[in-house]
């Protein structure tokens, strides 16, 4: 079955300590890319990735960290999270190309106290 | 900076009824106008999608009006159910962007039994 699995799905932490939220894709597409979802504000990207070794910006990068070393793979990385993140979390894929639906995964919600 | 307006917030509408989703864009050259539909502990899935040199698509009982002059773009569901209760995404793509979508800050949609 064609799907984004993000691992884990639920996560209570505290401040400042460092934690990972894992992506994977099994559609080979080259596109990846992280949201976070606010009440309100809609979803916003965090960062993407054209493909292995290619990330960059989006809207709301501050905080984050991202890698791409295979091309299943995209973990978002909080070095140091803050109450501030605690957001609904959403990882998608897509090929690269023109008008290319993006398929998310079920989302990961992180609570940082 | 919002750059795709989306009203309204939520809605609520009777079985069998019409429910009317509105979105406002600014920038004239996004190229690609989807929605996407989201079930609580789900991630987005697409839904239907428009080019601006359509004024109206139209799939089963949804339907997409496009207004090219006003710069907004419509999401109409016929015949509203139950099980089309979801919060719905408009979303914009820009033209030769490696970053492919911005999206509205969504609609929570009731369909009353």
């Amino acid at each position: 079955e064609a799907q984004v699995t993000q691992n884990p799905r639920y996560l209570i932490t505290v401040t400042g300590k460092k934690l990972t939220v894992t992506c994977s894709q099994n559609m080979n597409h080259e596109y990846m890319s992280w949201y976070r979802q606010d009440p309100g504000l809609g979803l916003r990207q965090i960062y993407y990735s054209m493909n292995v070794e290619v990330t960059d910006k989006g809207d709301v990068p501050e905080g984050y960290k991202v890698s791409r070393k295979e091309k299943r793979n995209f973990p978002l990385i909080l070095e140091s999270p803050s109450p501030n993140q605690t957001s609904l979390y959403f990882c998608a894929s897509s090929p690269v190309g023109l008008n290319q639906p993006q398929h998310f995964g079920d989302g990961t919600r992180l609570s940082i106290l | 900076q919002q750059q795709v307006k989306q009203s309204p917030q939520s809605l609520i509408v009777q079985k069998g009824g019409i429910s009317i989703i509105n979105c406002a864009y600014e920038n004239t050259a996004f190229d690609y106008f989807p929605w996407y539909q989201q079930f609580p502990g789900k991630g987005p899935a697409l839904l239907i999608a428009i080019r601006p040199d359509v004024s109206e698509k139209k799939e089963g009982r949804f339907t997409i009006s496009f207004n090219k002059s006003a710069k907004q773009f419509s999401l109409h569901i016929m015949d509203s159910q139950p099980g089309d209760s979801a919060t719905y995404f408009c979303a914009a793509r820009l033209a030769g962007s490696a970053r492919q979508l911005t999206f509205g800050s969504g609609t929570q949609l009731t369909v009353l039994p």
